[in-house]
């Protein structure tokens, strides 16, 4: 499959620790960013979303946080397993007739 | 229900040749996206088409690359020729709803062309 890490930022966690993921988004007038998660070989997963009108939503195991102040959305993810090896990477959406703009992606390794 | 489905897999090609990628969206999701993603680096959007209109190709990278979606349904994306740089990943995803309207994107796990 593809060799999702290369050139990618890492972070590397035991199995059970709990992860946070950070990203960068480029316009603060974006109404809409969502979390994906890509294992190799395989296409985009959602994972979780949330609208510029919130700055925390939580989901199973996972929680995205929102600062529009500085542009930044985080994704946490509790009790952390190898199954949750993968690249992750956050993406905006500007408004309604804009599609998603990704992020660079940061490879989370999980050590058993 | 079959999710989006992409063909081939992987396709190695020499520079010059041409290569065709195809994916079939989920049924009745109008909305089908292209984008790739090069060796290490972020996803770029590519194009979109509602039904068999492109709605927006402001991602394609030059004259090289050719979508179409006859008939609304599946849609190919064609390079050529192909070039080194255009190595990578491509990904289709579809949507029932417009990805801004907050429609939720279907990936397919991707076409990876590697160009010699």
């Amino acid at each position: 499959g593809e060799s999702v890490g290369l050139h990618l930022p890492t972070l590397s966690v035991q199995e059970g620790d709990n992860s946070i993921i950070n990203c960068a988004y480029s316009n603060s007038a974006s109404d809409y960013f969502i979390w994906y998660k890509q294992e190799s070989g395989k296409g985009p997963q959602f994972i979780i979303d949330i609208r510029s009108n919130m700055d925390k939503r939580q989901g199973q195991r996972v929680t995205v946080l929102l600062n529009k102040t500085v542009k930044h959305l985080s994704l946490q993810i509790a009790a952390t397993q190898p199954g949750d090896s993968a690249v992750y990477f956050c993406a905006e959406i500007r408004n309604r007739y804009s599609t998603l703009t990704f992020g660079k992606g940061t490879m989370l390794l999980v050590s058993p | 229900e079959a999710g989006v489905t992409q063909f081939p897999s992987h396709s190695v090609i020499e520079k010059g040749q041409t290569v065709t990628l195809r994916c079939d969206p989920i049924s009745g999701h109008d909305n089908l996206y292209w984008y790739r993603r090069v060796m290490g680096k972020e996803i770029k959007f590519l194009l979109h088409f509602v039904k068999e209109s492109k709605q927006d190709e402001s991602g394609m990278p030059n004259n090289r690359f050719l979508a179409e979606r006859t008939g609304g349904t599946y849609s190919t994306l064609k390079v050529q020729p192909a070039e080194l740089e255009d190595s990578g990943v491509y990904f289709c995803a579809s949507s029932f709803g417009l990805a801004g309207g907050i429609g939720e994107l279907f990936f397919g796990e991707g076409s990876r062309l590697t160009v010699l």
